[in-house]
């Protein structure tokens, strides 16, 4: 299983953007890179995912390098409703291992 | 849509006791796993599915069974509940291929 390294925490201004990294360099060619939210006392919440290209959704954008060695979550616009643990994990989708996450908090 | 949804909410029992963490989603979504959350701590994969009749291990697999007889169910049994596996399970599900994950409310486990 591909194992992922982030920052344990990392502190945002409301509004400002938020650059979420990751590490997954014993990533494989078929493996997807994955990240997930989790607010406090709630269930983990799906963000975003991609495979080689850069993704777009409603919620973040994921920048993947050429290599597909590291990766980016970026928050455009932080909330204080952004403040949880994000997790970035890669591997095979029926397979999900979650590592240890980067604590975001946000700063009114 | 319920999505996915985890019975009972908080449980406690004895050490030794057995018991039944219920799943079921209704997204006709192939793929299901448990996790458990300890205080503190990241989620650790128990059990996968990948479709009905077909179930195996992930991280922590020791002390549970899983089976998958129908594609919206996936109880978790605890065959003789430990002090060590008092923690938060949740549930998850997913489409076949590429697709995330949806995950239950969880089931708060305390085992005496």
């Amino acid at each position: 299983d591909a194992k992922t390294t982030q920052p344990n925490s990392m502190e945002s201004n409301e509004e400002e953007p938020v650059h979420l990294p990751c590490n997954h360099s014993t990533i494989s060619g078929t493996d997807y890179i994955h990240w997930y939210r989790q607010l406090p006392s709630q269930g983990p919440e799906y963000v975003i995912h991609g495979l080689t290209s850069n993704v777009n959704n409603r919620m973040a954008s994921l920048a993947i390098a050429e290599d597909r060695k590291s990766s980016t979550l970026i928050l455009h616009r932080a909330t204080l409703r952004d403040a949880a643990v994000y997790y970035c994990l890669s591997g095979a989708t029926n397979k999900l291992i979650f590592g240890t996450g980067t604590l975001l908090a946000v700063q009114p | 849509n319920a999505g996915v949804t985890q019975t009972p909410k908080f449980q406690v029992l004895k050490t030794g006791q057995s018991m039944t963490l219920q799943c079921a989603q209704d997204m006709n979504h192939e793929y299901m796993s448990w996790y458990r959350q300890d205080p503190g701590m990241g989620l650790r994969l128990i059990h996968y599915s990948v479709g009905a009749g077909i179930t195996d291990q992930g991280e922590v697999p020791n002390g549970y069974n899983v089976s998958r007889s129908t594609t919206e169910d996936f109880p978790l049994r605890l065959l003789s509940a430990a002090p060590s596996q008092t923690s938060v399970y949740f549930c998850a599900s997913s489409y076949w291929g590429g697709y995330g994950y949806t995950f239950g409310s969880g089931t708060r486990l305390t085992v005496v």
